[in-house]
């Protein structure tokens, strides 16, 4: 049981290249998210995702797209990645709603993170 | 003003030690206060719960919650090197409402 797997650790993007980031797990959960960690900034919502085949916006959507192909994979996308996108991406999942994960009764689970430079 | 603010640190203590973290937000419609920890190269791993005022106790660690003074606090009672980390408070007003977290108070407990 791995969890919470990403993929890449690290990556250096140029200014405008385009790449996407691989969020994997193996406990069944319906819920996923990504979010974006930055010194000062604390972690935020980028975009979430309630199940297979579906999608919604978090606390800072823009320049980022997600895909819910399939249960355990949500995916993360830079169209044309600037250097404020530069930051440590992390992945979660829960197996109930986020809103239970606000009442006590689950929790998200985090994966290792990616660190982005975009120069 | 920032919704949740956290001082960074860092916060360096003997082992044995009682380590107090603090947390101050603005918004009084907060209701759910969590704290996670975070080890360095790694993803947040839920720590503490509470809601509403209060405290609640784990083991060497107490969430303490003072919503008159919009204040929360986690205590590490006789600390130890395995709690070096980064802690990460984070609160919400209820359900359908964002998390905020705070910026975390990176710790290291000295052997």
């Amino acid at each position: 049981n791995a969890g919470v797997t990403q993929t890449p650790k690290f990556r250096v993007l140029k200014t405008g290249q385009s790449m996407t980031l691989l969020c994997a797990q193996d406990m069944n959960h319906e819920y996923m998210y990504w979010y974006r960690q930055d010194p000062g900034m604390g972690l935020r919502l980028i975009h979430y995702s309630v199940g297979e085949g579906t999608t919604a916006k978090g606390e800072v959507p823009d320049g980022y797209n997600v895909s819910r192909l399939k249960k355990q994979n949500f995916l993360l996308g830079l169209e044309s990645a600037a250097p404020s996108q530069t930051s440590v991406y992390f992945c979660a999942s829960s197996y109930s709603s986020r809103e239970n994960t606000l009442l006590g009764t689950d929790t998200q689970y985090f994966g290792p993170g990616t660190r982005l430079t975009v120069l | 003003q920032k919704e949740v603010e956290q001082d960074p640190g860092p916060l360096s203590v003997p082992e044995g030690a009682i380590v107090s973290l603090n947390c101050t937000y603005s918004n009084s419609a907060f209701q759910y206060f969590m704290w996670y920890r975070q080890y360095s190269r790694k993803g947040p791993e839920l720590l503490m719960y509470t809601y509403s005022s209060g405290n609640k106790e784990d083991g060497r660690f107490t969430a303490q919650v003072d919503k008159s003074s919009k204040y929360i606090s986690l205590f590490i009672r006789d600390s130890q090197p395995s709690d070096s980390a980064t802690y990460l408070c984070a609160m919400s007003a209820g359900t359908g409402n964002q998390f905020y977290f705070g910026t975390g108070t990176s710790l290291t407990v000295i052997p």
